[in-house]
């Protein structure tokens, strides 16, 4: 599987917008970019996803560059509850999730 | 979002025994059904993919004969743990993919799995 890069960590506060990087650099045409988290002792949730245009849903924003080698998921006010680690994914049809190390985001009152 | 159940969610047995853990599809048909095990503090790593009606694909390094899946129907699959030990003790989790949805996986909440 396509594989990603992301910060091991960051912190952010309650309140403000968290805006989270990925690299997509062997991202293929075929392939979307999704965006899942894991709170502490949950199975992961899916939060976003795209091909090459912005998305929003009613959890966050998802910026994908025109090149489509890096992605930026946006929490526009992050809450205590938004603590979790978040990863993101190049999935093309038919294809698993195999998980790397994820970005694990406090949010901090 | 389609929803996804564990059964149990949690679960103590006594090393030597078997465990079985259940995963549902609620309110879609899950041609594709794959199971993580994660490990404190490291991510979810993946075991198998089980297709409705077909053999589980087992990764590499994953005893197929200790983890036993079974994928009878379209909304059910199920993991047993043959003669657990003590270092089978993990969270398990299920997720699945449904017709339709060629893309995304929806996972269940886990099972947190305690060999004694």
């Amino acid at each position: 599987d396509a594989k990603t890069t992301q910060p091991t960590s960051m912190d952010c506060a309650e309140g403000r917008a968290a805006n989270l990087p990925c690299n997509h650099s062997t991202i293929s045409g075929n392939e979307y970019v999704y965006w899942y988290r894991q709170i502490h002792s949950q199975g992961p949730q899916y939060i976003i996803h795209g091909l090459k245009n912005n998305e929003t849903n009613e959890m966050a924003s998802l910026i994908i560059t025109e090149d489509r080698k890096s992605s930026t998921l946006i929490l526009p006010h992050a809450t205590l509850r938004d603590t979790a680690v978040y990863y993101c994914f190049n999935l093309a049809a038919g294809n698993k999730l195999t998980f790397g190390g994820g970005t694990r985001v406090l949010v901090k009152p | 979002g389609a929803v996804v159940s564990q059964h149990p969610s949690w679960v103590i047995c006594k090393s030597g025994t078997s465990v079985k853990i259940e995963c549902r599809s609620l309110d879609f048909q899950a041609t594709t059904m794959f199971w993580y095990r994660q490990f404190p503090k490291q991510s979810l790593m993946l075991m198998a993919t089980s297709n409705e009606g077909s053999k589980a694909t087992y990764e590499q390094g994953v005893e197929k004969d200790k983890f036993l899946i079974n994928h009878a129907s379209l909304t059910l699959s199920t993991l047993t743990v043959t003669s657990a030990h003590p270092e089978d003790s993990s969270f398990y989790i299920c997720s699945a993919r449904g017709t339709g949805r060629s893309y995304e996986q929806y996972f269940g909440p886990g099972t947190r799995l305690t060999v004694t």
